[in-house]
C-alpha cells in the first residue's frame, strides 16, 4: 500500500511557536499533497511537491520531501489559532492515479 | 477563484432508499473523483472518471454504486439502496491533470443513513 501515515497522531502547541508534522509512505510516488481540514469540513489543498523537488514553500508553511526514507515533513512557522485543525498528506503513486490519505494529524494551536 | 460544488450540503435517508449526491466540477478540468470520510476516520478513495468512464475504482465502490456525468458540468454519485454503513461525509474532488495535479476538493455531503 502507498498509504501516507502522519506523526504525531495529535499535536498541541502554543500560539507562536512552529508546528510540525511527518508523513511517511510505502511505495514509490509521482507526487505528494497536504491538505488540510477544519473539524466536519472540507479538505482545503496546501500543498504539492514532486518526487523530483526536495523542499516547497508557501507562505507559512515549508513541505521537504525525502524519497530515499519515503517521507515528507510540513513545517508551520509561527502558528496562529486558526492553524487549528487536522493535516493530512496524501500520495500519488502515478500520474492519472487517485490519491491515498494518511490518518491525519489533529493540531491544536493553545492562545 | 473556481471551486467545486456539492448538493446537498446534508441529507438524511432511510435505509434502502437511493441517494443521488450531485458535484459541479471545476469547469475546465478534465479528471473528476469521489471520496468519502467516515466519521472521526481517514479519507478513502471510492472512484475516479475521466473522458466520461470510470478509470478505477476502490473495493468500497461495489455494484450499489454508481456514477455519471450527466451533462457537461455535473458529477453524480449515486447509492442504490443505501445501508447504515454508508453513513459518511461524501466528497467531490476534480483536477486538471490526474493524480499529478493537484486535486480540488468540495465542501462534501453528509450522508446519514437511519
Amino acid at each position: 500500500s502507498q498509504q501516507g501515515e502522519e506523526d504525531p497522531q495529535a499535536l498541541s502547541i502554543q500560539e507562536g511557536e512552529n508546528a510540525t508534522m511527518n508523513c511517511s509512505y510505502k511505495t514509490s510516488i509521482n507526487n505528494l499533497q497536504w491538505y488540510r481540514q477544519n473539524s466536519g469540513r472540507g479538505l482545503v489543498h496546501l500543498i504539492l511537491i514532486r518526487s523530483n523537488e526536495r523542499e516547497k514553500h508557501s507562505g507559512r508553511l515549508r513541505v521537504t520531501l525525502d524519497t530515499s526514507k519515503k517521507s515528507s515533513s510540513l513545517l508551520i512557522t509561527a502558528s496562529r489559532a486558526a492553524d487549528t485543525a487536522s493535516y493530512f498528506c496524501a500520495t500519488a503513486m502515478n500520474r492519472d492515479d487517485k490519491i491515498i490519505f494518511g490518518k491525519g494529524t489533529r493540531l491544536h494551536i493553545l492562545p | 477563484e473556481p471551486e467545486v460544488t456539492q448538493t446537498p450540503s446534508h441529507q438524511v435517508t432511510q435505509m434502502g432508499q437511493e441517494v443521488i449526491l450531485r458535484c459541479v466540477p471545476i469547469s475546465n478540468h478534465l479528471y473528476f473523483y469521489w471520496y468519502r470520510q467516515i466519521l472521526g476516520q481517514k479519507v478513502e478513495f471510492l472512484v475516479s472518471f475521466y473522458n466520461n468512464e470510470i478509470s478505477e475504482k476502490s473495493e468500497i465502490f461495489d455494484d450499489q454504486f454508481s456514477v455519471e456525468r450527466p451533462d457537461g458540468s455535473n458529477f453524480t454519485l449515486k447509492i442504490r439502496s443505501t445501508k447504515l454503513e454508508d453513513s459518511a461525509m461524501y466528497f467531490c474532488a476534480s483536477s486538471e491533470g490526474g493524480g499529478a495535479e493537484t486535486q480540488y476538493f468540495g465542501p462534501g455531503t453528509r450522508l446519514l443513513v437511519l
